[in-house]
């Protein structure tokens, strides 16, 4: 079984547009984070959440909206897609915070047209 | 600015030798760890050491920490194809995150 899915795993659509990514995990672990990944293959965290709790917001536009429903999902809502928005979107969860190895998904690649 | 960088950038070698990386960063840290990440996946936990600890090793992996230097090595031993891959150290920098570095890109040929 996948410990940690996203899907979808490729998404290409329009500028303007909004997009969800899913994630799950099912490793039982209390905090999720979301990353980007950019064409350089430099990775920065974006959010993190904590049982359900928004912990870390790093300075992401507003357009970014996270939502986790319970403690195993935590999705990404993008409104108005822009082009500097293309990049590899990573789920990723661990027990406990930055103490503990991190369990990553395999990635959502998104690409504005 | 990043608070881990990897040090080369790209690294070739041929099967069975030893690959090093090194990791450099700015600020004091609680722990460091090293992270594995194939083409097209996500990224694959290694090791993670401790700010009190200098060695540790995970079957061919060793990763050392001098804390005085600011830097973490990572030495893969006997190298196998199936090694190649972007390896990436990552650091809390004292914060609740983790802060990763720019990576070195592994190339073993068989």
């Amino acid at each position: 079984d996948t410990a940690v899915s996203q899907t979808p795993k490729y998404l290409v659509t329009q500028m303007g547009n909004d997009k969800s990514i899913k994630c799950e995990q099912n490793l039982g672990h209390d905090t999720m984070y979301w990353y980007k990944q950019d064409s350089k293959k430099f990775l920065k965290i974006m959010f993190s959440y904590n049982n359900k709790e928004l912990i870390i917001n790093e300075t992401v536009p507003n357009r970014f909206s996270p939502k986790s429903p319970d403690k195993a999902h935590l999705n990404l809502h993008i409104n108005s897609l822009e082009l500097g928005d293309s990049a590899v979107y990573f789920c990723a969860s661990s027990q406990g915070f930055i103490d503990q190895p991190q369990h990553f998904g395999d990635g959502t690649r998104l690409s504005i047209l | 600015s990043q608070q881990g960088e990897e040090d080369p950038q790209a690294l070739s070698i041929q099967e069975g030798e030893n690959a090093t990386m090194n990791c450099s960063y700015k600020t004091s840290i609680n722990n460091l760890q090293w992270y594995r990440q194939n083409s097209g996946r996500g990224l694959v936990h290694l090791i993670l050491i401790r700010s009190n600890e200098r060695e540790k090793h995970s079957g061919r992996l060793r990763v050392t920490l001098d804390t005085s230097k600011k830097s973490s090595s990572l030495l893969i031993t006997a190298s196998r194809a199936a090694d190649t891959a972007s390896y990436f150290c990552a650091t809390d920098a004292g914060t609740d995150k983790l802060i990763f570095g720019t990576g070195t890109r592994l190339q073993v040929f068989p």
